[in-house]
């Protein structure tokens, strides 16, 4: 499969915990974004890379969440002392560069915070 | 900031019907307008996008239109099939920007 995938699928942690979420984009794209997505809303936009460099945080990314794509390739999302109100599906999408506009989206992490 | 609407938020059509889902955005410097469909569990997987140069799009049963003067765009679904039931969310951007998307719509064809 060529697609963007996501990694854990599922993940439930107990409220002050630490999680981590890894995204690989479709090879060779070089723009990749995280959204969230709570129950019933429409995706919102949390941050976004072109290779290794952090283009843009949304004002959704409090400080105890960071981001981090070391080499340009695959990406990883921290939440540190998670909170109930972090529920939701984490959505990884990428695109081919900064010059398209297309983009493919993961299959999700559900977070659950007990 | 971009903002999008989304109406409706729920459609139910009967097997065969039309299904037309509309939204509108505020800035007026967007230029890239996906539509994506998700299934239950499932992330979003686009179906069809429009750039502001065009007014129309097809592809198969799918169409959008886009009227930048009125800032607003629409889906258009035709002979819909049950697999059409899903959750169907328009977006916005400036082009490889972040997308900006509405609500949703939830879409329920019957047999």
């Amino acid at each position: 499969d060529t697609g963007v995938s996501q990694n854990p699928r599922h993940k439930i942690t107990k409220r002050g915990q630490n999680v981590t979420f890894r995204c690989d984009p479709i090879s060779e794209h070089n723009r990749l974004y995280w959204y969230r997505q709570t129950l019933g809303q429409g995706p919102e936009f949390l941050t976004y890379f072109q290779n290794e460099a952090q283009l843009e945080k949304s004002r959704l990314l409090s400080d105890r969440f960071s981001a981090e794509r070391p080499k340009g390739s695959f990406s990883t999302l921290e939440i540190q002392r998670t909170e109930q109100g972090d529920s939701a599906m984490y959505l990884c999408a990428s695109s081919l560069s900064a010059a398209t506009d297309t983009q493919y989206f993961g299959p999700g992490t559900r977070l659950t915070v007990l | 900031g971009e903002n999008v609407e989304q109406h409706p938020s729920t459609l139910s059509v009967q097997e065969g019907d039309s299904a037309v889902i509309k939204c509108t955005y505020s800035d007026s410097a967007s230029n890239y307008f996906p539509w994506y469909k998700q299934e239950l569990g499932k992330g979003p997987q686009l179906i069809i996008d429009i750039r502001s140069n065009v007014g129309e799009k097809k592809d198969q049963r799918i169409a959008v239109t886009l009227n930048k003067t009125a800032k607003h765009f629409s889906l258009h679904i035709t002979e819909t099939q049950p697999e059409d039931s899903a959750v169907y969310f328009c977006a916005a951007s400036r082009g490889n920007t972040p997308l900006v998307f509405g609500k949703g719509t939830r879409l329920s064809v019957i047999a």
